[in-house]
Parts: structure tokens; C-alpha cells; sequence
């Protein structure tokens, strides 16, 4: 069965640094989307991206975050000043689209972001 | 802002018993899912349901959606289901690329 793939499965990075977070959806999925669950605490919806573009964001969403596709399979995630607070385990998710009913989201096994 | 309650937090059981978790919502919803994740950390898609009921394997997966109110059960549960259950929702109104709002999930454990 198809899956969802994140790399690096676990990422170090100093506080302040750059890091970014990659995924590669399931390929004919249209929708897709970053979630993180800080450590003890509930998942929590960051952004969906639809046809090249943002299509919701959450107020966790700030300027220092950003997501791409730049190629046809590939959807990354940009922290681009990481901050202690930033610790936790991301997730990517794809959807296959709106128009066959309601679609089921599939996750990915999460990236644990860890900043010192 | 959709708020979504699962109960209990925590259940411990012993193998074989029949295991209910429970999820209530305050706002409608167009799908609702029931996610499993792992001591790992990976999650797992188990339903996703906006009527009825569903049935996998040991698992069923009920919805009241007047009552805003689904329900997981587990029959025969087994020591390999340990692991949180987590309910999300997809609220109405943002189209298909809604994320989704989750529960703080329930940690089960069951012993041999």
C-alpha cells in the first residue's frame, strides 16, 4: 500500500539555525498537510497546501515557518529561526482530493525535531 | 473553533475484554477519524467516518452525529492494541483542504 515518507526521522539542530522537514506524499494526492505534537500534548493542525498554494494555515503558523512543493513529489516544511519551543514531532499527511466524497487523510511516521 | 473531548484518558484492561473510548465534539463536522499512534510516534488512519458505523477486524467505529458523539470499540482486545487512540475532526465550512482538530487521545494498555 502506498505511504507517506518523512525524512530525516529524527532532526538535531541548534536554536536559531534553519532546518527543513521533507515528505513525499502519496503520489496522485492533491491535498496535503503539516501537523506537530509537542512532546505529551495533543497533534495540532499547522497548515494545508492545495494546487501550489497555502490553503489554511493555524495561528502556530507564524512568518518563521513556510512549506513548498518544489517538484512533483516532494513537500518540504521551513522553520527558518528555530526556537527552543519548536521541539516536537512533525507529521505530513496527503489526501487524495475533494471530489470522490469525503477522503481519508494518511500520516506519515513523523519527523522528531529536537533544538538544543 | 471546534473542541473535541475524548474519554477516558487513560484505561488499562485486561486481554480479551471489550474496550469502548469515547469522543464528543462542540461544533458540526463533515468527518470525523479515529487515528492509532504508536509508542514510536506514527500515526495510523483506522476510520474515518461522517455517518453510521464502521467495522475493521476487531475494531467498529460509530458516530451520533445529532449527539456529536462517536464511539471506538475494540472486541477481544489484545496486548498489540496498546497504544493511544486518537480521535480529529474536520469541521464544515473550509472546503477539502480543512485540517483537522484533534482529541488529547487515550493511552490504552492492555495487559496479558
Amino acid at each position: 500500500e502506498p505511504e507517506v515518507t518523512q525524512t530525516p526521522s529524527h532532526q538535531v539542530t541548534q536554536m536559531g539555525q534553519e532546518v527543513i522537514l521533507r515528505c513525499v506524499p502519496i503520489s496522485n494526492h492533491l491535498y496535503f498537510y503539516w501537523y506537530r505534537q509537542i512532546l505529551g500534548q495533543k497533534v495540532e493542525f499547522l497548515v494545508s497546501f492545495y494546487n501550489n498554494e497555502i490553503s489554511e494555515k493555524s495561528e502556530i503558523f507564524d512568518d518563521q515557518f513556510s512549506v513548498e512543493r518544489p517538484d512533483g513529489s516532494n513537500f518540504t516544511l521551513k522553520i527558518r529561526s528555530t526556537k527552543l519551543e519548536d521541539s516536537a514531532m512533525y507529521f505530513c499527511a496527503s489526501k487524495l482530493g475533494r471530489g470522490m466524497g469525503n477522503q481519508p487523510q494518511h500520516f506519515g511516521d513523523g519527523t522528531r525535531l529536537s533544538i538544543l | 473553533k471546534n473542541e473535541v473531548e475524548q474519554s477516558p484518558q487513560n484505561l488499562t484492561a485486561q486481554e480479551g475484554e471489550f474496550i469502548t473510548i469515547n469522543c464528543s465534539y462542540s461544533v458540526g463536522i463533515s468527518a470525523l477519524h479515529w487515528l492509532q499512534q504508536h509508542p514510536g510516534g506514527g500515526i495510523v488512519s483506522l476510520f474515518m467516518l461522517s455517518s453510521g458505523k464502521k467495522k475493521h477486524g476487531r475494531l467498529i467505529a460509530t458516530i451520533n452525529i445529532q449527539e456529536k458523539h462517536s464511539s471506538l470499540h475494540i472486541t477481544a482486545s489484545h496486548p498489540r492494541d496498546s497504544a493511544v487512540y486518537i480521535c480529529a475532526v474536520r469541521s464544515w465550512g473550509g472546503g477539502g483542504a480543512d485540517g483537522l482538530t484533534f482529541g488529547k487521545g487515550t493511552h490504552l494498555i492492555i495487559q496479558p
